[in-house]
């Protein structure tokens, strides 16, 4: 089977640092999404890694080890505006596509 | 162009009646994807069209569930026969035509079946 495992909630402080894990198991790799998701919106892309290694944009990282199946979404200097929920999505082999598969989402609060 | 969007965002409608979404995509992608998504989990892929052509459904997709992309534009996903465990949002999304793309999402439809 397919399967894309998160944490289902972490805390951390306005101004901290924090790291979302992810690990996968899927049919096939082909990079893998980090989105972000506020209450009641729509997913925004955040990264894409599809090379074993770490990729920096800004406040936001995402690393990638393929032979682990992990990936994690690391967020400098955190804002309020960070507290959302994050996705982690496998480009993995559908039934004769490409297909994302999803996990559950992370759902991140940041305190004062 | 300002993005994808759905129409309507909200649609609350009794068991057993029809519904029908229309989503349009950013003018440039020629992929376009229909997702479900329920609080708490990730979306969950229902269809995607390449152009007009659907290319792929999932196999949890039941039969009371179609969609179309007539002139490669627009979408539209009609559920028939609505039951209670059909409330969800409905998220529409759009991409260049690499699979490796990033995928545009729109603001979503909440359905509720009463």
């Amino acid at each position: 089977g397919q399967n894309i495992d998160q944490p289902t909630e972490m805390t951390a402080t306005e101004g901290a640092i924090v790291q979302i894990n992810c690990t996968y198991q899927t049919s096939g790799f082909n990079g893998l999404f980090w989105y972000q998701q506020h209450a009641g919106e729509a997913p925004t892309f955040l990264s894409y890694n599809v090379l074993d290694g770490l990729e920096e944009k800004g406040r936001f990282s995402s690393f990638l080890s393929r032979s682990k199946g992990y990936s994690y979404l690391l967020l400098k200097e955190l804002q309020m505006k960070d507290s959302a929920s994050y996705l982690c999505a496998v480009l993995g082999n559908g039934d004769s596509n490409y297909q994302l598969i999803w996990g559950a989402g992370t759902k991140l609060i940041i305190k004062p | 162009d300002t993005g994808v969007s759905q129409d309507p965002r909200h649609k609350i409608t009794k068991r057993g009646q029809n519904v029908t979404f229309r989503c349009d995509p950013i003018s440039e992608h020629n992929r376009l994807y229909w997702y479900r998504q329920t609080l708490g989990q990730g979306p969950e892929f229902l269809t995607y069209f390449q152009n007009e052509a659907q290319l792929e459904k999932s196999r949890l997709l039941s039969d009371r569930f179609s969609a179309e992309r007539p002139k490669g534009s627009f979408s539209t996903l009609e559920i028939q026969r609505t039951e209670q465990g059909d409330s969800a949002m409905y998220l529409c999304a759009s991409s260049f035509s690499s699979p490796y793309n990033e995928q545009f999402f729109g603001p979503g439809t909440r359905l509720t079946v009463l």
